[in-house]
């Protein structure tokens, strides 16, 4: 049960250069998301899917791009490396939200998160 | 836009002893489903409960139960004969049509 795979675990990059964070879900979720928590914070969301061709901004978008060309990878590609990056960066993927009496059990499911610094 | 509140920033508990964790929320829609997050060390967000909005029974698992209040708006986790492996970071998180949102986290420290 691979469930959802992010790459790489740990990365760190200097001010300015380029990097694509890798996420892979193998459970056939339509929604996908991408989270970063601060330390000591909470989640943030940057931005989200709810299918392939699809994708919208959450709280904190700025600096960061995504695409979504099939059901299971929803990549992230921060543009323009800064300090402010620095953070850990969660993806994470879940069914269409189940309303009363229908499919889906609503919950988020996770990828172990990608450690993101920037010098 | 949902908001959801954990008031309490840090708690502590005494190994076996009992503890319940806050959770209030702020929405104007009736289909939505309340969750419980554990987050350790590691830092891999671990699903402890669910709570569906349309269900009165509270829900529980094993040594966690919730206390939910669709009036109020409070979704409350009630942890029993605590161990040291509850030891974490604890998120409410609300999720509907329109989105999820997280609370910003109790952490809870577990005392021998």
């Amino acid at each position: 049960n691979a469930g959802v795979t992010q790459t790489p675990k740990f990365r760190i990059l200097k001010i300015g250069q380029s990097m694509t964070l890798q996420c892979t879900q193998d459970m056939n979720h339509n929604y996908m998301y991408w989270y970063r928590q601060d330390p000591g914070m909470g989640l943030k969301l940057i931005y989200y899917s709810v299918g392939a061709g699809i994708t919208d901004k959450g709280e904190v978008p700025n600096g960061y791009n995504v695409s979504r060309s099939t059901t299971e990878d929803f990549p992230l590609r921060l543009e323009l490396a800064a300090p402010s990056q620095t953070s850990v960066y969660f993806c994470a993927s879940s069914y269409s939200m189940g309303l009363a009496g229908g499919s889906g059990t609503g919950e988020l499911f996770f990828g172990e998160g990608s450690r993101l610094t920037v010098l | 836009a949902q908001t959801v509140t954990q008031s309490q920033p840090e708690m502590s508990v005494q190994e076996a002893e009992t503890v319940t964790l806050s959770c209030t929320y702020d929405t104007s829609e009736s289909d939505y489903y309340l969750f419980w997050y554990k987050q350790p060390p590691s830092r891999q967000m671990i699903l402890v409960i669910r709570q569906e909005a349309y269900k009165q029974q509270n829900a529980t698992e094993n040594r966690f139960s919730v206390n939910f209040q669709k009036a109020a708006k409070s979704f409350s986790l009630k942890i029993s004969d605590s161990q040291l492996g509850d030891a974490a970071m604890y998120f409410c998180a609300y999720r509907s049509a329109r989105g999820v949102r997280f609370g910003a986290g109790t952490r809870l420290t577990v005392k021998p």
